[in-house]
């Protein structure tokens, strides 16, 4: 079974770190490109970064997370991690890893990350 | 970066009537990469369409997408209870990223 489950989502402070992981199971996890989406509450999807697959190192990010952000991945334990640092009150959301194969065909049930004081 | 706009905000309809969402895009989507996801209260988003009209793995016939260039369609062809909910739609053919559009909600009337 074709699976994501996300984790690591918490309360933190502003200006905090957390790091979120979307543990992959069901298929070769190494030869896809991977990404995150966040959806702030009652808002829409937001695209934040994508990894490419193992034969390559490169990430993208948008520009909301860009320096504050790191995505990044092991495939030898089949899973995709976001490292989120200097948090804001505007990064409170529900994050999504999702699979990407052309379009985004495999998501997981996302992880809540609240920042407030 | 390439922006959508979908139309309308919300659409209100009753089941068993026709739906047509649209989603136009700020500059043109190369080979028709674009998506739409459907997304109901408390779950991830679902892929429906991709490549403009091709449905992914177990979707209804009652779902089609169509369009190229800058404006895409969805069509739900007769609305059943679980198809109100939010639609997405999304283009993955241009770098840097993977950007949405702002979402439909449909609802019942």
């Amino acid at each position: 079974q074709v699976q994501l489950v996300e984790s690591g989502g918490a309360l933190v402070k502003p200006g905090g770190s957390l790091t979120l992981s979307c543990a992959a199971s069901g298929f070769t996890f190494s030869d896809y490109y991977m990404s995150w989406i966040r959806q702030a509450p009652g808002k829409g999807l937001e695209w934040i970064s994508y990894i490419c697959s193992s034969s390559c190192t490169y990430t993208n990010y948008a520009d909301s997370v860009k320096g504050r952000f790191t995505i990044s991945r092991d495939n030898a334990k089949n899973s995709l991690y976001l490292q989120m640092n200097s948090l804001r009150a505007e990064d409170t959301a529900v994050y999504y890893c999702s699979r990407i194969n052309g379009p985004f065909d495999i998501w997981g049930q996302g992880t809540v990350v609240t920042v407030s004081s | 970066e390439i922006v959508l706009t979908q139309s309308p905000g919300t659409l209100s309809l009753s089941p068993g009537e026709r739906a047509t969402l649209s989603c136009r895009a700020s500059q043109t989507i190369n080979n028709r990469y674009l998506a739409w996801y459907q997304q109901k209260p408390g779950q991830a988003p679902r892929l429906l369409i991709y490549g403009a009209s091709t449905r992914a793995t177990a979707i209804p016939d009652r779902f089609s997408g169509s369009g190229s260039g800058t404006d895409f369609t969805l069509t739900i062809s007769r609305l059943e209870p679980e198809d109100f909910a939010v639609y997405y739609c999304q283009q993955y053919g241009t770098s840097p990223g993977y950007s949405f559009g702002q979402g439909t909600k449909l609802e019942i009337k």
